[in-house]
């Protein structure tokens, strides 16, 4: 099975300055069609889990642009260029080339402003 | 408008069962892969069950396997999620969710307490 590892567990920020979340799989993400299946979500307390980030480097609609993902292979990133006060929450890394069997999310990483 | 209504969660003792419902619409149910992922209180999220758009392919995590059966009703837009000999491990806010090909779609989960 996928093993899917984020760090770090907890991450305070200032506003307005850059913050990166790793996430690493314990298997190569790049399917045989060419794409990387590696997905990044949002989850705000009391809310439903937003992607923000699709096959890497992707933005959903909406996502801001302060908004980034890159990486390749087994090794992904998520930068938020300036944080603001509406970023905090949990973040996740999932990656979906492995399905089926299944996905797979990464531990989460907790944004929270200093 | 895309929706996702979960609904069947409530309190039920160890060993007893529930059945979840999603009810989709807003979007073609029947061409994609749909999901149950639940969150745990204070921890991460976890995937629990998929299964593709045909019922062709349906997997579980290790967790819920041989307890929990996945389903869908294309005709009627809706997933299922049947959930025999409950443990409170199993209490979680259940989520039902499009597969992530595409646009993503989430409902607002339906939570799912196992207490005696």
């Amino acid at each position: 099975d996928v093993v899917m590892t984020q760090s770090p567990l907890s991450l305070p920020v200032t506003l307005g300055q850059p913050a990166s979340i790793s996430c690493t799989s314990s298997q190569s993400l790049l399917y045989s069609d060419g794409n990387t299946y590696l997905n990044w979500f949002q989850h705000r307390p009391g809310q439903s889990p937003r992607r923000l980030i699709y096959k890497v480097s992707n933005r959903d609609s909406g996502v801001p642009d302060r908004f980034s993902g890159s990486g390749s292979g087994t090794d992904f990133t998520l930068k938020i260029s300036r944080v603001e006060a509406e970023d905090v929450g949990v973040y996740y890394c999932v990656q979906g080339t492995h399905w089926p069997p299944g996905l797979t999310f990464g531990g989460g990483t907790k944004v929270e402003i200093k | 408008e895309v929706q996702l209504v979960e609904s069947g969660g409530g309190l039920v003792q160890p060993g007893r069962s529930l059945r979840l419902s999603c009810a989709a619409s807003g979007f073609a149910f029947d061409k994609y892969a749909m999901h149950w992922v639940r969150q745990v209180p204070g921890k991460g999220l976890q995937w629990v069950s998929g299964i593709t758009w045909n019922s062709g392919s349906i997997t579980y995590a290790d967790s819920v396997k041989g307890r929990f059966t996945i389903s869908r009703d294309n005709a009627k837009n809706s997933l299922y999620l049947q959930m025999n000999s409950l443990r409170v491990e199993d209490t979680a806010l259940y989520y039902c969710t499009k597969d992530l090909e595409g646009p993503s779609y989430w409902g607002q989960g339906t939570l799912v307490n196992v207490s005696s």
